[in-house]
Formats: structure tokens, sequence, C-alpha cells
């Protein structure tokens, strides 16, 4: 089975400082890793994904994320934050060969001006 | 959206009633999958499709079921709808071409309140 946890139901942050939304993940075979971000009232959009090679992964909106086998995590990164950034991140896994993405529960973004 | 539709975006019903929600795609994509989200939960997995007439089971598909008669459309059915199925209903869908690469890709939802 796989898993997906994000330890931290919500994450405050200053306008203008780094930020990093975490997540650690659990697969039987390679990983493929998503993040996603929700605003009120919308569906899920696709952030950034690690398929395979850099552990450096960038995305839309200035989003970065770094994968670590060693520490199976998938973290989630912007230099300096955005009060829009305000919104509920989501991580999530897909094992090769199994069709089923699991998500995790999903973490409070708040960026204080 | 990625050309997905979810009908309808609001519904409140009564306890054992039958309800149908409706989740229309206009990408010819191969896999479609219903989500409800709860707080405390995250997105879990009700029922997901790989093709036309063929659907599996996900982690909470107790109380519902789907059906999928054409590739556009995936229809999720609550029987006889129970409080606890008061919930967020989001369906996505995932391209073809290649398939472990590709994210998903999500409706605007429905919000399903059950009285």
């Amino acid at each position: 089975a796989q898993s997906v946890a994000q330890p931290e139901d919500q994450v405050n942050v200053a306008e203008g400082n780094p930020l990093t939304v975490k997540c650690t993940y659990s697969v039987s075979g390679n990983p493929y890793l998503f993040w996603y971000v929700q605003y009120p009232n919308r569906g899920l959009q696709f952030l950034l994904k690690y398929i395979t090679g850099d552990n450096l992964v960038k995305g839309s909106y200035g989003f970065e994320a770094e994968f670590n086998k060693s520490q199976t995590s998938f973290h989630l990164k912007k230099p300096s934050a955005l009060v829009s950034d305000s919104a509920l991140y989501f991580c999530a896994v897909f094992s090769g060969g199994y069709q089923k993405v699991t998500f995790g529960i999903g973490t409070k973004l708040q960026v204080i001006p | 959206d990625a050309g997905i539709t979810q009908s309808p975006r609001h519904k409140v019903t009564e306890t054992g009633t039958p309800v149908t929600l409706r989740c229309h795609q206009t990408e010819n994509h191969r896999y479609m999958y219903w989500y409800r989200q709860d707080p405390g939960h995250g997105l879990r997995l009700i029922h997901y499709s790989y093709g036309v007439k063929d659907t599996d089971k996900g982690e909470v598909s107790d109380g519902y079921s789907v059906s999928r008669s054409k590739t556009e459309d995936f229809l999720l059915t609550l029987e006889s709808a129970t409080s606890s199925q008061t919930s967020v209903y989001f369906c996505a869908i995932r391209g073809d071409r290649s398939s472990y690469n590709s994210p998903l890709h999500f409706g605007n939802g429905t919000r399903l309140t059950v009285t």
C-alpha cells in the first residue's frame, strides 16, 4: 500500500519569506510524486511533479520541490512567499503499475502581509 | 479547467434518497476518478475507471456505485444517501499518452449535503 503524510495542518509565513510545506511518502516501487494547490471553492490544480532525474523540480508560480529518496520526502518550497500563495496544498503519490493516486490530508498555507 | 464539468455543483438531499453525480469530460481521456474531500481526511478515492465499462473500487467505495457507458461520462451514484456522505465530491481525469507521468486534472467539485 502507498501512503502520503503531510505533518503540518497549517503553515504560517510572512510575505517575502521563504516557505516550505512538508511531505513524506511510502511506496513499494519507484514513486511518482505530485503537488497540487486548491483555492476556495475550486478543484485541485497541478503545480509540479517528480518522475525521475534531477531531485530539484521546478513548477508553476515559482514553486519548486526537492525529492529526497533516503528520507522519502518531497517538500514544496518557494524562495519568497506571496499573499496570493495562501491556499490548501496537497502532496500525492502514484506508484507505477497501480492506477490509484493517493493524496495527503493537505496543508493550509497562510501568507501574512 | 481541462474540459471537465461536474453537475450539479450543489445538491441538498434527504437521507435514504438516491443521488447521481455526473462528470463530463471533453478531453477523451481514458482514466477518470471520483474522490471525496473531507476535513482531516484530504482526498479519498471512491472509484475509478480505466475505460468504458471498466471500473474499480477505491478506498471508500462502500455505499457508492459508478458507471461509465461512454468515454466522456462517469457517473457516481449514492443508492441511499446517508449523512456520512455529506462531502465535496471531485471528479478527475488523466490522459493516455504517458499515464505514469501525467497529472490528474480536476473538476470544480459538487457539494453534497445529506439532511
